[in-house]
């Protein structure tokens, strides 16, 4: 199974500020069948990112996406209010193993 | 618009066997995509279940799959999750999904709201 790691824990940051989080894999995700979700408390994750760069319908363009093979980052160029919560990456590499997320990294108001 | 809700009991005895369903309004499951079982534990991250396809395919998470059966009723337009043997460490938020169109194990444009399962006698 491809376990992936996301990087930093908690994230600090005021709204304004540019936020880069990382999410790692054990192994090559093929074709970056790598997925970006936000999610805020007591709802559904939301769909960000696919393809490792692709926006999710209706997702403003201060989110971004990059990376292939093992290293994966995604981008909040400026954060808004509404930004601060939990992100995870998700890969869908289709291997027999199934699916796996990462185990989030919190954005959080410094 | 494509919208999916969960039901079924918010508390299940340990050892017992917990049945979820999700009802699919807004697309008709037998036109095809995986869909699929997504569960939380409160405070913690994401765990995949499950897919399974109108046809009856089904693709389990190999640490569960001893203990799940999932099922479509394509009449009703809704699908099925059955986890046997429960414990405490099964206590989660379940989540239905539509898999992304293409994929077996793509990634989720539609989730349910999430139904708060909790295992405890």
């Amino acid at each position: 199974e491809i376990v992936l790691t996301q990087s930093p824990g908690t994230l600090s940051l005021s709204p304004g500020e540019r936020a880069t989080l990382s999410c790692r894999a054990s192994q090559s995700v093929g074709s970056s069948y790598l997925a970006w979700y936000l999610q805020k408390p007591g709802q559904a994750p939301r769909l960000l990112l696919y393809g490792a760069s692709n926006r999710a319908t209706g997702i403003p363009d201060r989110f971004s996406g990059s990376g292939s093979g093992t290293d994966f980052t995604l981008t909040i160029s400026s954060l808004e209010p509404e930004d601060f919560a939990v992100y995870y990456c998700q890969q869908y590499d289709n291997s027999p193993q199934g699916t796996t997320f990462g185990g989030g990294t919190k954005v959080e108001i410094k | 618009q494509v919208q999916l809700q969960e039901s079924g009991p918010g508390l299940v005895k340990p050892s017992e066997t917990l049945s979820l369903t999700c009802a699919v309004s807004g697309y008709s499951i037998s036109s095809g995509y995986f869909w699929g079982w997504i569960r939380q534990p409160p405070g913690k991250g994401l765990e995949w279940i499950g897919n399974l396809h109108h046809s009856g395919n089904t693709f389990y998470n190999a640490s569960l799959k001893s203990r799940l059966t999932m099922s479509v009723d394509t009449s009703k337009n809704q699908f099925s999750l059955k986890l046997s043997s429960v414990t405490a460490t099964d206590t989660a938020v379940y989540y239905c999904a539509r898999v992304a169109p293409g994929y077996t194990y793509g990634y989720v444009a539609y989730w349910g709201q999430g139904t708060l399962v909790t295992v405890s006698s």
